[in-house]
């Protein structure tokens, strides 16, 4: 089956630094991928959709300067979250689509950002 | 924004009863899914249901599809402590290059007590 890999699983960092989070696709091409935030005891909330070789679209009120997403090849996406704050601490979801999928869906397994 | 409004939020249960999740919306959608979560874990999806009045089964779990592609409903059966997690339902509208984005319904968390 289609699997997403997403690293890491879990980070902590100091206030004004930044991360990367990369999501994977292991064994099929991601002509799409999403990026989602959720915060405890709450749903997945879209934060952008990129699409491989493109700029990624970011919803309403996502700062996309705060949240760069590079989606440069088929298998491979990043979320760098720079200069990080404490309200910046959530996990973070992608998931990927493609035509391997007939465009269904699979979601790594989350990486838990703790801003200190 | 196409909102997804999921009902209940929160359900607890004894083991054997049956319950159903709602999740209801005034935009039609391509198709619309269900997931099942686990804590620090991302979705897995359960099903998808693409025609309007599409009933899908999966062992003890009933998925239906409205008519009108705008609502769904996840029906279980003699519930069982294993069933116990956050159940999801997303919706997908097109967003273009060929894929679809889906928009998440708030989820129920549901605990079925032994």
């Amino acid at each position: 089956g289609a699997v997403v890999s997403q690293h890491p699983s879990w980070v902590i960092c100091k206030s004004g630094t930044s991360v990367k989070i990369e999501c994977r696709s292991l064994d099929f091409q991601a002509t799409t991928m999403f990026w989602y935030r959720q915060f405890p005891k709450q749903s997945l909330m879209l934060m952008a959709t990129s699409n491989e070789g493109s700029k990624a679209t970011y919803e309403q009120g996502v700062e996309k300067d705060k949240f760069l997403i590079n989606h440069a090849s088929l298998t491979l996406s990043t979320l760098t979250v720079t200069s990080a704050h404490p309200e910046d601490s959530s996990f973070y979801i992608c998931s990927a689509s493609g035509r391997h999928l007939n465009y269904g869906y699979t979601f790594g397994s989350g990486t838990r950002l703790t801003v200190v | 924004t196409q909102l997804l409004e999921q009902s209940p939020q929160f359900l607890s249960i004894q083991e054997g009863e049956n319950l159903t999740v709602y999740c209801n919306s005034s935009s039609v959608f391509s198709s619309l899914q269900w997931y099942r979560q686990e804590p620090g874990e991302g979705p897995v999806l359960l099903v998808t249901v693409v025609t309007g009045g599409e009933v899908k089964k999966l062992k003890r779990l009933t998925f239906q599809f409205g008519d009108a592609r705008k609502d769904s409903s996840l029906h279980i059966t003699a519930a069982q402590p294993g069933d116990t997690g956050l159940y999801l339902c997303a919706g997908a509208r097109n967003s273009g290059a060929g894929s679809y984005q889906l928009t998440f319904g708030k989820g129920t968390k549901l605990s079925v007590i032994p």
